[in-house]
This record gives C-alpha cells, structure tokens and sequence, in this order.
C-alpha cells in the first residue's frame, strides 16, 4: 500500500460544483501539501500545513480551501469547480526532522472540470 | 521574480551518458532538488545538494554551482527505465521550494 493516499484518482466533475480531493498519509509526517501541475509548467504551491492546526496559503490557494482533519489527513476542496482548475493534483509529505526536506507524494489526483 | 530554466525535452541512447542542465534565479537559496517523474505517476526523490560539487548516488550524479546559479543531473549507462520527467526545485529564503517545468528525458534503443 502507498504511504502517501490520495483519493479520488480522477474525477470529471463540471462546472459549479464543489469537489473534495483527499489525502492521507502513513509515514507520520507532521507536514502536508497541496500542489498541482498542469503541462509545461512547474508544480504549484497551493495549500500547506506544518501541523493540525496550522493552515498555509501557497502561491495558487485562490479558488481553493483545505482542512487537516488530523495529523494523517489533508483535504483540499474546490468550493465551486471552474474549467482552468483542471489539472493533476498532488498531495506531498514532509518531516520536520530532517535537513534535506525531501517531499514523498501521493500518486496524483486528476481533475477535469467541464 | 523566482525562475527555474531547464531544458523542455532531451534524447539520449540506452548506455549513453546524459546531462540535464537547471539554472535558478530565486530570492534566497537553502538547497536544490532533483527528482524523477514518470508519465502519470508520482514525483520521486533523486538527490539534493546544499553545498557546491557534486554528489554521487550510484548511476545519477548531481552537481552545484551556487555562484552560478547552475546544476545538472548527470545519469549514466542509460536504461530504458530512466525515460521520464526530472524535475529541478529550489528552496528559498523563506524554506519554499520553486519548482522547474521539468525536462522530458527520452531515452532511445
């Protein structure tokens, strides 16, 4: 089983209508992340969290929110789906304990907003 | 602003030597990553350089100038399993990471 969960893997959805895109992890991680890529471009920040109570706005969070229901668990929503959120989606964890910061992330979550 | 250049696509032979270029422009610097990225799947962790040299991890090696703002990845006796996406990213005075477009290895019998 992935370390690094993320549920839905794809999902076709249209326009106006809210999705949820969950992740969970289990590697223990106290940091998680929301990024999503679209081609020719880098991965973009959306969301970050260092702990359960912590929420971060990332370079991207506009048409967006999330929720870190427990330290294994990272929601990201789109409150109202619009078509340039289409994207792959991906969900990354971090510890804080280590000096390269390397991110593990989940498998991706595509997203098609019609 | 903050910018990440490499290469969009490379082609190289199985058992051929290759070297993927990363140059950066960012507000602070606190390491450079690399990772791997195959079609439709998951990025994964290659290597990361803090200090100026290089770093050897068995076929991938990986280089930093940071007063050149420059780093390559360089893979070696090319497998067919190494075509996929890498991925060059910098931490930035604020911990950040600024991620490049990633470079399209393709790797040819």
């Amino acid at each position: 089983d992935a370390d690094v969960t993320q549920t839905p893997r794809n999902r076709i959805t249209k326009t106006g209508k809210r999705i949820m895109l969950e992740c969970s992890q289990t590697k223990g991680h106290d940091r998680m992340y929301w990024y999503r890529q679209d081609p020719g471009l880098g991965l973009r920040l959306i969301y970050y969290s260092f702990d359960v109570k912590d929420i971060n706005k990332g370079e991207i969070s506009d048409g967006y929110s999330v929720s870190r229901q427990a330290q294994a668990k990272f929601s990201l929503s789109l409150e109202s789906a619009i078509p340039n959120q289409t994207a792959l989606y991906f969900c990354a964890t971090r510890t804080s304990g280590t000096d390269t910061g390397e991110l593990f992330f989940g498998e991706g979550s595509r997203l098609t907003v019609l | 602003g903050q910018n990440i250049d490499q290469p969009t696509e490379m082609t190289a032979t199985e058992g051929a030597i290759v070297q993927i270029n990363c140059t950066y422009q960012t507000s602070g610097f606190n390491g450079l990553f690399w990772y791997q990225q195959h079609a439709g799947e998951a990025p994964t962790f290659l290597s990361y350089n803090v200090l100026d040299g290089l770093e050897e991890k068995g076929r991938f090696s990986s280089f930093l100038s940071r007063s050149k703002g420059y780093s390559y990845l360089l893979l070696k006796e090319l497998q067919m399993k190494d075509s996929a996406s890498y991925l060059c990213a910098v931490k930035d005075s604020n911990y950040q990471l600024i991620w490049g477009a990633g470079t399209k290895l393709i790797i040819k019998p």
